[in-house]
């Protein structure tokens, strides 16, 4: 099993430029998240996706738009890249909303907005 | 959810055992203690969790306060690859279910 995967690894992108991070699980998992972290920080929560079909925002969810595609993959959008999204974003699976769930997290896209 | 505090950052021998402190005074009843661990440039790694009983894995045990305010994460024999930064969580499983990342402690496993 490859876990969680993440496309691109880096990416570099003008002031208004689009792209779209992909991500991908192969664990049947039901929740997808998607996180970014800046320099010294923790994460934080950007987007979830609680199962196929579903989506709703978390913590930082402006300037961002996601898609759960099925239940493999999860993508998020950048409409408009602004030199503020400048971060690492880390896209996790988990099972379900139970008790015992944990998250598995994918090795990160790492995004610099000039 | 319940807030954290940690140390910032922690020194260990390596093949002794590290010990990580967490502080969660206001934790409620319904609340999880939850360890993950993010090494460098990678994607944070689960360790372990816990409600109120001491809970042990291949990775790690969690030594949880009677009063549940406090709690502390041990790696028994640290080697150089458990450098990392360490998160303590309190987190309810809710409708969100969300995680939420203090800074943590930056443990730094000297040779």
């Amino acid at each position: 099993n490859a876990g969680v995967t993440q496309t691109p690894k880096f990416q570099v992108l003008k002031t208004g430029q689009s792209m779209t991070l992909q991500c991908a699980q192969d664990m049947n998992h039901n929740s997808m998240y998607w996180y970014r972290q800046d320099p010294g920080m923790g994460l934080r929560l950007i987007y979830y996706s609680a199962s196929e079909g579903t989506t709703d925002k978390g913590e930082v969810p402006n300037g961002y738009n996601v898609s759960r595609l099925n239940k493999r993959e999860f993508s998020l959008r950048l409409e408009s890249a602004a030199p503020s999204q400048t971060s690492v974003y880390f896209c996790a699976s988990s099972e379900s909303w139970g008790t015992q769930e944990t998250q598995y997290f994918g090795p990160g896209t790492r995004l610099l907005v000039l | 959810d319940a807030k954290t505090t940690q140390p910032p950052s922690m020194d260990c021998a390596e093949g002794r055992a590290a010990n990580l402190p967490c502080n969660h005074s206001t934790i409620s009843g319904n609340e999880y203690v939850y360890w993950y661990r993010q090494i460098h440039s990678q994607g944070p790694q689960y360790i372990i969790h816990g409600l109120k009983n001491n809970e042990t894995n291949e990775m790690a045990s969690l030594i949880i306060t009677e009063d549940r305010k406090s709690s502390t994460l041990i790696l028994p024999h640290a080697t150089l690859r458990d450098t990392a930064v360490y998160y303590c969580i309190v987190r309810v499983v809710g409708a969100t279910n969300k995680l939420i990342f203090g800074t943590g402690t930056l443990l730094a496993v000297q040779p």
